[in-house]
């Protein structure tokens, strides 16, 4: 079945950092790819997206890019805050539009 | 726009009681999801709703696990006879339209359930 494997963690960064998270999936047909975010104390919320083969997502100085040839959405943001200390999540849908499949979750430390 | 509610945020409760979490999406979203997560791991679907019909419950414990949305808005998730291993946080989100891959789901705070 269609899966998300991200790395483990604690990453732990020291402020203005380069940032990668690696997630890689395995799904049938053309899936959506996504990257949530957990605050501490918070809910989850949509960090970007992207919906098609090199298509790349983007938001609060975050990146990452649908890589089909290495079924690939690595996270990256090239100068961390310690607001960014939270548990980042790779997530996917598949084709048939069901829910999201999310891998188990990366935690981020950023110290200043 | 208000978000996803749900309630309560936490519960304490012994093995072999019931609970019941209460969810209300975002105004005009027709679809709508229960995920559990376990700590140290990500959300898994329990059930997705279109509407007030089922579109996916294949990973509902129904022996145990039952879901409604009436009239398609609020929706009620309960446990009963809750067990040791259902102890996790208890997610609600909600997407517009139909179920599409990249439609994006707005999530609820939690309910974070502990089990004695």
């Amino acid at each position: 079945g269609d899966s998300v494997t991200q790395m483990e963690g604690p990453v732990t960064l020291s402020e203005e950092a380069f940032l990668t998270i690696n997630c890689t999936y395995t799904a049938t047909g053309y899936p959506s790819l996504f990257w949530y975010v957990q605050y501490p104390g918070e809910g989850l919320q949509l960090l970007l997206k992207a919906t098609k083969a090199d298509d790349k997502g983007s938001n609060k100085g975050f990146e990452a890019t649908y890589r089909k040839e290495t079924t690939s959405f690595h996270l990256e943001k090239g100068s961390v805050q310690v607001s960014d200390s939270a548990v980042y999540f790779c997530a996917l849908a598949n084709q048939a539009g069901t829910a999201l499949i999310f891998g188990k979750g990366t935690t981020l430390s950023v110290s200043s | 726009e208000a978000g996803v509610a749900q309630s309560p945020r936490y519960k304490i409760i012994e093995k072999r009681q019931s609970v019941a979490f209460w969810c209300n999406p975002i105004s005009g979203h027709a679809t709508l999801y229960w995920y559990q997560q376990i700590l140290g791991q990500g959300p898994k679907l329990l059930i997705q709703f279109q509407n007030n019909g089922v579109v996916d419950d294949s990973q509902l414990p129904k022996d145990r696990f039952s879901a409604e949305r009436l009239k398609g808005v609020d929706s009620t998730l309960k446990i009963q006879p809750a067990k040791l291993e259902d102890s996790a946080v208890y997610l609600c989100a909600s997407s517009l339209g139909d179920s599409g891959g990249a439609k994006t789901q707005y999530f609820g705070p939690g309910t974070r359930l502990l089990v004695l």
